[in-house]
């Protein structure tokens, strides 16, 4: 089973600043990565696809990067409506998903 | 493109519940779609899922013998019949859609989700 590993479990940022997330894989997973969002009493929404693919809504602020086993969210001017818990996820014949990084308000 | 569940609640351990899904707004009988779940424990977790047709599915192995997943495509629902429900199964359950990527097997959209709780 691949573990996904996030950093860090939370990150204090500003409206405006920029936000990093990290995901690390216990072994490679090429390409096959995913980012998701969720804001509390709501469903995660999918936001990164295939490490770099924006979904469909998903504003250009939003990008992510990486291969193998290094991922990046990255949130290049945070909005008020950015901050929620982050979630990578990789897909094989058992997804696994990270343990989350929240992004509050600091 | 829509998931609703309906079928949480209160069970004891070792009850059984079932969970419904009903789809709208895409063509339900052309996707892999799952169920995954969100618990204190152990956080999102994938539970099943199903081929597009029925004819096979994959689960967890906490669930395998407990747990069976099945498909309308005539009523483009989803069901989650759950037996033996144990303490580690309460959470809040979603159905969700496999789409998009060069696989299609990311996970979008999820269901509001539906809670089920355990206890006796």
């Amino acid at each position: 089973e691949i573990v996904l590993t996030q950093s860090p479990a939370t990150l204090s940022l500003s409206p405006g600043e920029r936000a990093t997330l990290s995901c690390r894989a216990s072994q490679s997973v090429t390409d096959l990565l995913a980012w998701y969002q969720q804001k509390p009493g709501q469903a995660p929404r999918l936001v990164i696809y295939d490490a770099s693919n924006r979904a469909t809504g998903i504003p250009p602020r939003f990008s992510g990067s990486g291969s193998g086993t290094e991922f990046t969210l990255t949130i290049s001017s945070l909005e008020p409506e950015d901050f929620a818990v982050y979630y990578c996820h990789h897909r094989t014949l058992w997804p696994t998903f990270g343990q989350g990084t929240k992004l509050e308000i600091k | 493109v829509q998931l609703v569940e309906s079928g949480g609640g209160l069970v004891q351990p070792g009850g059984s519940l079932r969970l419904s899904c009903a789809a709208s707004g895409f063509t339900f009988s052309d996707y892999y779609m799952s169920w995954i779940r969100q618990t204190p424990g152990k956080g999102l977790e994938w539970v099943a899922n199903i081929k597009p047709d029925g004819s096979q599915q994959f689960y967890v192995d906490s669930v395998k013998g407990r747990f069976t997943l099945s498909r309308d495509n005539t009523k483009n629902s989803l069901y989650l019949q759950m037996n033996n429900v144990r303490a580690d199964d309460m959470g809040v359950y979603y159905c969700v859609r496999e789409a998009g990527g060069r696989n299609e097997n990311w996970f979008d959209p999820w269901g509001q989700g539906t809670l089920v709780s355990v206890s006796s």
